[in-house]
């Protein structure tokens, strides 16, 4: 078992729909949780980070965490095409201060 | 505010050849990390700086690989004896002290290196 997973897509939605994005992983001591964003040829952004049970908003983004389920999402209203990308879930190790990263899904936003 | 760079942003080297890559964080920022990016592999963890020490180097697939760190800013990458499967993007990454459950660490553009 990975110890971050997430569905590596195409998830393909139209333009102003709702993007839903998912992530699980496998260490139950990880404290953090962060998700990035990755153009191609491009380095990771980091959009959104949280750390408590429930949702966190900004903008747009919502990043919603589950610790009992291991489960992290981010949600992305009114879609726009300019958010295709690659989103990189990646989690805390509770050890270290080292990220682990899932595969990343592919987003397409079509107009 | 100037964020992460790396330099150079490209390398192409032969296979044997020892290369240096060299990341210079967000001033203030304590912390340093290095991941690589290759296809298939995703994003993976090498190490972390705080400071000047390497408290967490597991991610160093080989003993070809160190890296060093100076002055509590900038650090360097060597690679040794360089082979094909080193043929990656190298990445940067830093991040503030304080709490340190949570800090988030932002990246810097990354050097592509090629190994012919």
């Amino acid at each position: 078992q990975k110890e971050v997973e997430q569905n590596s897509g195409p998830l393909s939605v139209p333009e102003g729909a709702i993007a839903s994005l998912n992530c699980t992983y496998s260490d139950r001591g990880s404290q953090s949780f962060f998700w990035y964003r990755q153009y191609s040829g491009k380095s990771p952004e980091l959009i959104m980070f949280i750390y408590s049970n429930g949702d966190k908003e900004d903008g747009r983004f919502t990043a919603q965490l589950n610790k009992a389920s291991q489960y992290v999402s981010l949600l992305i209203r009114d879609s726009q095409p300019s958010d295709s990308a690659t989103y990189l879930c990646a989690v805390r190790s509770s050890n270290t201060g080292k990220l682990i990263f899932g595969q990343g899904t592919t987003l397409q936003v079509k107009p | 505010g100037a964020g992460v760079s790396q330099s150079p942003s490209n390398k192409v080297t032969e296979k044997g050849k020892d290369v240096e890559l060299r990341c210079d964080p967000i001033s203030g920022h304590t912390a340093l990390y290095w991941y690589r990016q290759s296809l298939g592999q995703g994003l993976e963890f090498l190490i972390y700086f705080q400071g000047n020490s390497a408290p967490d180097k597991s991610g160093l697939p080989s003993d070809r690989f160190s890296a060093e760190r100076t002055g509590g800013s900038v650090s360097t990458l060597t690679i040794q004896r360089t082979q094909q499967e080193d043929s990656a993007v190298y990445l940067c990454a830093s991040s503030s002290s304080g709490k340190p459950s949570y800090n988030e660490q932002f990246f810097g553009p990354g050097t592509r290196l090629t190994v012919l």
